[in-house]
């Protein structure tokens, strides 16, 4: 069964601080991995996006790994911010993309605090 | 350009009583979508659309209906509401994928709608 877990369910850092969240997937046939960003009460916005060659994407102080032998991607953010607090959501493509091909994580709810 | 937009923002419905969601989209694209989001779940896909006048069913389709008769709009309806389809809905959009092997669309999203269903 196509599943994508990410882990922890929730975090708490100290503003400034590093923090890193992790995504693993059990999705075949692979084609992409995304991660998305959701802030309270609006839609999910896309950070980055890696296919199956790709093993570290960057976005400012947002950067994303994949290592797609062990089917793992990890999401790193640097310096944390208070407008980092969201809900991040890894996101699997499976085959060509078209709809109904999306497999979605739970997502990690992160807060940043002063 | 307002890019995805959605109404209305909240609904309270009763049982049984129908209702429709709009979505709209504004950046020519092809392929649109409509999710349900709750709680400790990922985004959940209900129907989609490869194209105006074409719609088809995602993963939760049940108890809904759609339509694409205009490229911009993406219609989402609700026959006879159910306690259980209490939760926050989702649109978005994406261009039609250039190729297969090529990292496909990244999916546009617009604000959602939170619906109660009481």
């Amino acid at each position: 069964k196509n599943q994508v877990e990410q882990s922890p369910q929730s975090l708490i850092i100290l503003e400034g601080k590093n923090c890193t969240l992790q995504c693993n997937y059990t999705v075949s046939p692979f084609s992409n991995l995304r991660w998305y960003k959701q802030d309270t009460g609006r839609g999910p916005v896309s950070l980055t996006i890696m296919t199956f060659s790709e093993n570290t994407k960057s976005n400012g102080r947002y950067t994303a790994t994949l290592d797609a032998d062990t089917k793992q991607s990890s999401l790193h953010i640097t310096a944390s911010q208070l407008s980092d607090s969201a809900s991040y959501i890894c996101v699997v493509s499976s085959g060509g993309n078209q709809g109904g091909k999306l497999i979605f994580g739970q997502g990690t709810e992160l807060s940043v605090k002063p | 350009n307002a890019g995805v937009t959605q109404t209305p923002k909240f609904r309270v419905l009763k049982t049984g009583q129908s209702m429709t969601l709009l979505c709209a989209q504004d950046m020519n694209h092809e392929y649109m979508y409509w999710y349900r989001q709750d709680p400790g779940m990922g985004l959940r896909l209900i129907h989609y659309s490869v194209g105006e006048g074409t719609t088809a069913k995602g993963e939760v389709p049940d108890g809904y209906n759609v339509s694409r008769l205009k490229k911009q709009n993406f219609l989402l309806g609700l026959e006879s509401a159910a306690p259980s389809q209490t939760s926050v809905y989702f649109c978005a959009s994406s261009y039609r994928p250039r190729s297969r092997t090529g990292p496909g669309d990244t999916q546009y999203f617009g604000p959602g709608t939170r619906l109660t269903v009481l």
